[in-house]
């Protein structure tokens, strides 16, 4: 069983569109996660969410909203989708968000958005 | 402000080299969390360790170890006898308690292990 997994892998989308990825764990873990690596490489945190606590990065555009329908699940859903939007998304997951504890994140597959 | 500089770009060893990859950071909390993630040319993320600012024991795992030194703010992560399997993307990254799920990364260094 895949611990964490989303979907889609892929999504090609015009310019504009509204479009969702989801993402669900079955560790049972407290804290999700989302994470962007654009076309360069670079990784970037989007949001944490931790019992309900959702903590954003602000740099992320308000276009970008996280949506935890439960504890083992996080979509982010994405408005108006623009081409710099392009980029491989990551869904993870860990038991806690802080603490002294040496958590282990676990990560999705990551989706290949594709903003035309 | 929170800072993680991996001064190494790219990395070039022949197998069975010792490499060591280098994090330096910058931060002004004295709670704070570091973390190492490697990503294989496949693309997927794979978390390698999470330390605390007052954890500075050292860590060894298998091949893998990492030495935190507050006093000159690194977290260096070094592989022993290196394979073409460790070839891959080595992130850093930092996340202060005060900004806890804020973390920052550095641009990674890619790592390449020749036979």
């Amino acid at each position: 069983d895949t611990a964490v997994s989303q979907t889609p892998k892929y999504l090609v989308t015009q310019m504009g569109n509204d479009k969702s990825i989801k993402c669900e764990q079955n560790l049972g873990h407290d804290t999700m996660y989302w994470y962007k690596q654009d076309s360069k490489k670079f990784l970037k945190i989007m949001f944490s969410y931790n019992n309900k606590e959702l903590i954003i990065n602000e740099t992320v555009p308000n276009r970008f909203s996280p949506k935890s329908p439960d504890k083992a699940h996080l979509n982010l859903h994405i408005n108006s989708l623009e081409l710099g939007d392009s980029a491989v998304y990551f869904c993870a997951s860990s038991q806690r968000l802080a603490g002294s504890g040496r958590e282990t994140q676990y990560f999705g597959p990551g989706t290949r958005l594709l903003v035309l | 402000a929170q800072k993680v500089t991996q001064a190494q770009t790219e990395i070039s060893v022949v197998e069975k080299e010792d490499v060591t990859l280098d994090c330096v950071y910058e931060t002004r909390d004295t709670t704070y969390y570091l973390f190492w993630y490697k990503q294989p040319p496949s693309g997927e993320l794979v978390f390698l360790i999470r330390r605390n600012s007052f954890d500075e024991q050292n860590e060894i795992s298998g091949r893998y170890s990492w030495n935190f030194q507050k006093s000159t703010s690194s977290f260096n992560f070094t592989i022993t006898a290196s394979q073409v399997v460790d070839s891959a993307v080595y992130f850093c990254a930092l996340s202060e308690a005060s900004n806890a799920g804020k973390s920052t990364f550095g641009d990674g260094t890619t790592l390449t292990v020749k036979p």
